[in-house]
């Protein structure tokens, strides 16, 4: 079936520098969302994305993450200056523009902040 | 509190067994969607839901929107279902376009 794909698969950075993960989201979908997943917990929401816009963000969501989806490209998530409790999974997923669609989840990014 | 909460926390089956696992939810959930996490890490999308039951091979689920609870029944487990299974609500309480995850059940399946 359609996939969600992220790149990279892993990444270690050094704390204070900026990072970008990449989410080539399912193509006909318009809805985007970042989770974070730190080693053996729940998925915990961060955002989801419509239209250009942040519609909504979670308390985990904080003032050094952005994201966009510059024309159509990457939806991608950056975090500036990145902390070592940013150390986690993160998972793009996409959905359908209608209410109560189901996601697709891409297999995460590994991110280690050393 | 927890908007929805999994239980067992954790699960170990012989093969060949069945099992239930379930959700409640303290929302008033309109959608469900199951997931297993491999030991890669990967998420597997098991079963959309709407209120009502679907069945793929071994597995089954059911969602009861007026009770607030979703089930997953593993029927035979086989040693590839171990990892850890979601459960992800979406409906009112849970915010537009969003899926609140439960803590997970860990399975593992012994031979």
């Amino acid at each position: 079936g359609p996939k969600v794909l992220q790149i990279p698969s892993h990444q270690i950075i050094d704390m204070g520098q900026m990072v970008t993960l990449n989410c080539d989201p399912v193509s006909n979908h318009l809805y985007f969302y970042w989770y974070k997943q730190i080693l053996g917990q729940q998925m915990e929401f961060l955002v989801n994305f419509y239209n250009g816009k942040v519609m909504e963000k979670s308390k985990l969501f904080k003032d050094q993450f952005s994201v966009e989806r510059p024309d159509g490209s990457y939806f991608t998530l950056k975090i500036q200056p990145t902390a070592l409790e940013d150390s986690a999974v993160y998972f793009c997923a996409s959905s359908l523009p209608a209410k109560n669609s189901d996601y697709t989840f891409g297999s995460g990014t590994r991110l280690l902040v050393i | 509190g927890d908007k929805v909460k999994q239980s067992p926390s954790a699960l170990s089956l012989q093969e060949g067994t069945n099992s239930a696992l379930r959700c409640n939810f303290s929302i008033a959930a309109t959608t469900v969607q199951w997931f297993l996490q491999n030991p890669r890490g990967s998420l597997i999308n098991l079963f959309y839901l709407v209120p009502g039951t679907k069945e793929n091979g071994r597995l089954k689920s059911a969602f009861d929107s007026k009770e607030s609870y979703s089930t997953l029944h593993i029927r035979d487990a086989q040693l590839e279902d171990s990892g850890t299974y979601f459960c992800a609500a979406e409906g009112r309480g849970t915010g537009n376009y969003k899926y609140v995850f439960g803590a997970g059940t860990r399975l593992k399946v012994i031979a």
